[in-house]
């Protein structure tokens, strides 16, 4: 079936530095890719939706200067946290839908970020 | 914007226990509701979900109807195994685009 793979599933960086996430739709091709944010025992929040060859859209308070996102293809988008701090510790998980099927959704396994 | 509400727990249960865990939302229109689960140190899985009212979803052995009148999708299992330890979402799809997340529901069973 359709899955969507997340890389790296870890990273611990330091202040200050920046992190790029990747999200790839691996047998299916998706114009759209959402990022969510989860922070610890609480919900996904949506972040932000990447959409194919244009810029992105984000929700309401999510900088976005300070989460970049690109979607060069139809199976890759990146999240990219820039000059991160510890307040962005958190797990971030994308997810895709498969247009071309039953527009069924797939998400990544998500990814732990630790700023230390 | 649509909402959905769950019960938080944390939930600890024993073994071959009956579990609820109720959802309700609010929303425009009639969007899909979902049951995602999420083990530990993982992503999101597909439990179950449903698309117009009255219609159960099943799935290793959890159920869920979808009450339009209540706009209500509880989630139900007759015995749940250690194994079923994980946080269970419900969630909304917004009409084919992004899901709108529950705040996720801790579920404990011990042996």
């Amino acid at each position: 079936g359709a899955v969507v793979s997340q890389h790296p599933s870890w990273v611990i960086c330091k202040s200050g530095t920046s992190v790029k996430i990747e999200c790839r739709s691996l047998d299916f091709q998706a114009t759209t890719m959402f990022w969510y944010r989860q922070f610890p025992k609480k919900s996904l929040m949506l972040m932000a939706t990447s959409n194919e060859g244009s810029k992105a859209t984000y929700e309401q308070g999510v900088e976005k200067d300070k989460f970049l996102i690109n979607h060069a293809s139809l199976t890759l988008s990146t999240l990219t946290v820039t000059s991160a701090h510890p307040e962005d510790s958190s797990f971030y998980i994308c997810s895709a839908r498969d247009v071309t099927g039953n527009y069924e959704a797939f998400f990544g396994q998500g990814t732990r970020l630790t700023v230390v | 914007g649509n909402s959905v509400t769950q019960m938080e727990g944390p939930v600890t249960l024993s073994e071959e226990a009956f579990l609820t865990i109720n959802c309700t939302y609010t929303a425009t229109g009639y969007p899909s509701p979902f049951w995602y689960v999420q083990y530990p140190g993982e992503g999101l899985q597909l439990l179950l979900k449903a698309t117009k009212a009255d219609d159960k979803g099943s799935n290793k052995g959890f159920e869920a109807t979808y009450r339009k009148e209540t706009t209500s999708f509880h989630l139900e299992k007759g015995s749940v195994q250690v194994s079923d330890s994980a946080v269970y979402f419900c969630a909304l799809d917004n009409y084919g685009q992004n899901f709108v997340f529950g705040p996720g529901t801790r579920l404990s069973v011990l042996p």
